[in-house]
């Protein structure tokens, strides 16, 4: 399975944007790139995907890297209830989710 | 509320005893998975269903673990024989019939402490 690399933890302001990197220099062509997030005592939930253009959607917004080997993952304005930890997953269109530590988000009010 | 169910939400048992836990996925999804989560950790897969066939298990499914999804529908993870390394949240997927890149619907989980 291609491998991601993100911090273990993040802190951030509340209503600040946060900026979630995560690494994933082994990419092959056929994978794309999730985020998915899971909050305290939840099941974890579907954040966004894209491949190589630039995504965004209600919740958030995904920046990729033109090499495709990093993504960036934007909550434009942290809340309370976007503590959690975020998992950036690679993944062909019919694979599986294979979860990674993620990276855990604290957010200061 | 995603519309995947688990139940039960919790469940303490002692160790050696059986367990069962129960899945309803979305109606229309024709995909299930498990996960098992600890402490700290990300979700591990376990195993995967596509209708009733069990298509995939993990090394992780040790012989004291089984999973069925009789008549495609809802699916039932257990474990037999109960240790206290089975404590941990178990965690249910679903996706609908194959197509680009949808997304997967997880359950709150069912969380076992065994004592």
């Amino acid at each position: 399975d291609a491998k991601t690399t993100q911090p273990n933890s993040m802190e951030s302001n509340e209503e600040e944007p946060v900026h979630l990197p995560c690494n994933h220099s082994t990419i092959s062509g056929t994978d794309y790139i999730h985020w998915y997030r899971q909050l305290p005592s939840q099941g974890p939930e579907y954040v966004i995907h894209g491949l190589t253009s630039n995504v965004n959607n209600r919740m958030a917004s995904l920046a990729i890297a033109e090499d495709r080997k990093s993504s960036t993952l934007i909550l434009h304005r942290a809340t309370l209830r976007d503590a959690a930890v975020y998992y950036c997953i690679l993944k062909t269109s019919y694979d599986k989710v294979i979860f990674g530590p993620g990276t855990s988000l604290s957010v200061i009010p | 509320d995603t519309g995947v169910s688990q139940n039960p939400r919790h469940k303490i048992t002692k160790r050696g005893q059986n367990v069962t836990f129960r899945c309803d996925p979305i109606s229309e999804h024709n995909r299930l998975y498990w996960y098992r989560q600890t402490l700290g950790q990300g979700p591990e897969f376990l195993t995967y269903f596509q209708n009733e066939a069990q298509l995939e298990k993990s090394r992780l499914l040790s012989d004291r673990f089984s999973a069925e999804r009789p008549k495609g529908s809802f699916s039932t993870l257990e474990i037999q024989r109960t240790e206290q390394g089975d404590s941990a949240m178990y965690l249910c997927a679903s996706l609908p019939k194959a197509r680009l890149n949808t997304e997967a619907f997880f359950g709150q989980g069912t969380r076992l402490t065994v004592v």
